[in-house]
């Protein structure tokens, strides 16, 4: 079956060193998204891509960067990891050609701790 | 002011009883309305678009009101198993997803 997997899903690091969580999904969509969720601001995005070599920056961009360079893959690197960045990260994609843009599916999240 | 705003909760009903969660949107120019659940420690799931003649789902019911920029979900007959967070999620001009930050429900039996 087709599917949005992140990896890892649990992941601790040290202020200052550069993290790069995986996202890869097999339904062949052209939109992909990371999302992050804190308590009391809901998901707020951080990057998004509508294809191959597409990155735009979302509300919360500053520290991460985001490459497309197939359809399958979005990975999420965090350049200079800091303890604001503690948080569980989701990533989504969703088919725009079929669907509608905000049917997005998310994968399981990834829950990072920054000491 | 948020985007999207819902009360936090929690909600805590007993099986059978319905409920209702409100949220407000600030951005007059939102496209579309949705409600999303998330279970505890799980991803955000689509459960329902919000239309503005009011949709039904089951035991669920949607209300959209564009004048007032208010969103409603009703549940009917609380289950046990709908205990979660439900995300109140609008889609703006930009064509991206903003959600409020949710809405706890415990359904005791």
């Amino acid at each position: 079956d087709a599917e949005i997997t992140q990896s890892p899903r649990h992941k601790i690091t040290e202020t200052g060193r550069q993290v790069t969580l995986a996202c890869h999904q097999t339904w062949n969509h052209n939109n992909m998204f990371w999302y992050r969720q804190d308590l009391g601001h809901g998901l707020r995005l951080i990057h998004y891509s509508y294809g191959v070599q597409d990155t735009n920056k979302g509300e919360v961009s500053d520290g991460y960067s985001v490459s497309r360079s197939n359809t399958e893959d979005l990975p999420l690197t965090l350049e200079s990891a800091a303890s604001s960045q503690t948080s569980v990260y989701f990533c989504a994609s969703s088919e725009s050609e079929r669907e509608p843009i905000e049917t997005q599916y998310f994968g399981p999240g990834t829950r990072l701790l920054v000491l | 002011r948020k985007e999207v705003e819902q009360d936090p909760g929690p909600f805590n009903v007993p099986e059978g009883a319905t409920v209702a969660f409100n949220c407000t949107y600030s951005n007059s120019a939102s496209q579309s309305f949705f409600w999303y659940r998330q279970d505890c420690r799980k991803e955000p799931k689509l459960l329902m678009s919000v239309y503005s003649s009011g949709n039904e789902d089951g035991r669920f019911t949607a209300q959209l009101n564009r004048a007032s920029q208010y969103i409603s979900l009703l549940i009917r007959d609380s289950k046990l198993s709908d205990s979660a967070t439900y995300l109140c999620v609008v889609l703006g001009s930009a064509r991206q997803l903003t959600f409020g930050s949710g809405t706890q429900l415990t359904v005791l039996p």
